[in-house]
């Protein structure tokens, strides 16, 4: 069965600007969490999304936004890009968000200039 | 919140040696995962393990919830087994919150 999928792999963006990011999990899986990987400040929780709701939600600015589905696929948006954005952006889903694995995409970095 | 300490933090073997990398939690959690990220920034998936033991060809894991630790066991190892290793954990009311450790950066030479 298909992984899951995150596009797109890589992004330049500029300074002010924003971005959306996409992913697709695994086929049944209703939730998806969203992590921001910098070599500073290691992999941290942005939020996580189960049946269109976000249930849970890591310590960054509201720049950071997110959404979900019916299909559950997940959009996040960052607004207002800062230097310190630029990051690998990585998402996971799992079956229930609680108890259960979770599997990652291939991640998006994204790199702000 | 909980803790996650991961030792050691650089590990340097020559092809065809064992290790043991280890991951320490402050608190109980109902999810307990290995993953190696490789090159390209892919985490992937080694053991769902909260609790037990699992095998899988050389890499073998052990997590021991009452103490609250775990062990991953890579025998043999290849350069192939290059990369840094997360052990990450997930507690009762954090939905899809897995918190991380700082990783054990591995690097097998020829």
């Amino acid at each position: 069965k298909a992984g899951v999928t995150q596009t797109p792999r890589y992004l330049i963006k500029t300074r002010g600007q924003q971005v959306t990011l996409s992913c697709s999990p695994i086929s049944g899986h209703r939730s998806v969490s969203w992590y921001q990987q910098t070599p500073g400040q290691g992999l941290q929780f942005l939020f996580e999304y189960f049946s269109e709701t976000q249930r849970n939600k890591g310590n960054f600015p509201g720049r950071f936004s997110g959404r979900q589905f019916s299909n559950s696929r997940s959009e996040m948006n960052v607004s207002t890009l800062e230097l310190g954005d630029s990051a690998l952006y990585l998402c996971a889903s799992s079956l229930s968000g609680t108890g259960n694995g979770y599997t990652f995409g291939s991640g998006t970095r994204l790199t702000v200039v | 919140g909980i803790q996650v300490e991961q030792s050691p933090p650089d590990l340097i073997l020559q092809e065809g040696a064992n290790s043991t990398l280890r991951c320490n939690f402050s608190d109980s959690v109902n999810n307990l995962q290995w993953f190696h990220q490789n090159p390209w920034g892919q985490l992937i998936n080694l053991f769902y393990i909260p609790s037990g033991t699992k095998q899988n060809g050389r890499l073998s894991a052990t997590t021991v919830a009452t103490e609250r630790y775990s062990l991953l066991y890579i025998s043999s190892s290849q350069t192939t087994d290059s990369g840094v290793y997360f052990c990450a954990v997930n507690y009762g009311g954090s939905q899809g919150n897995l918190i991380f450790g700082k990783g054990t950066k591995l690097s097998v030479k020829p």
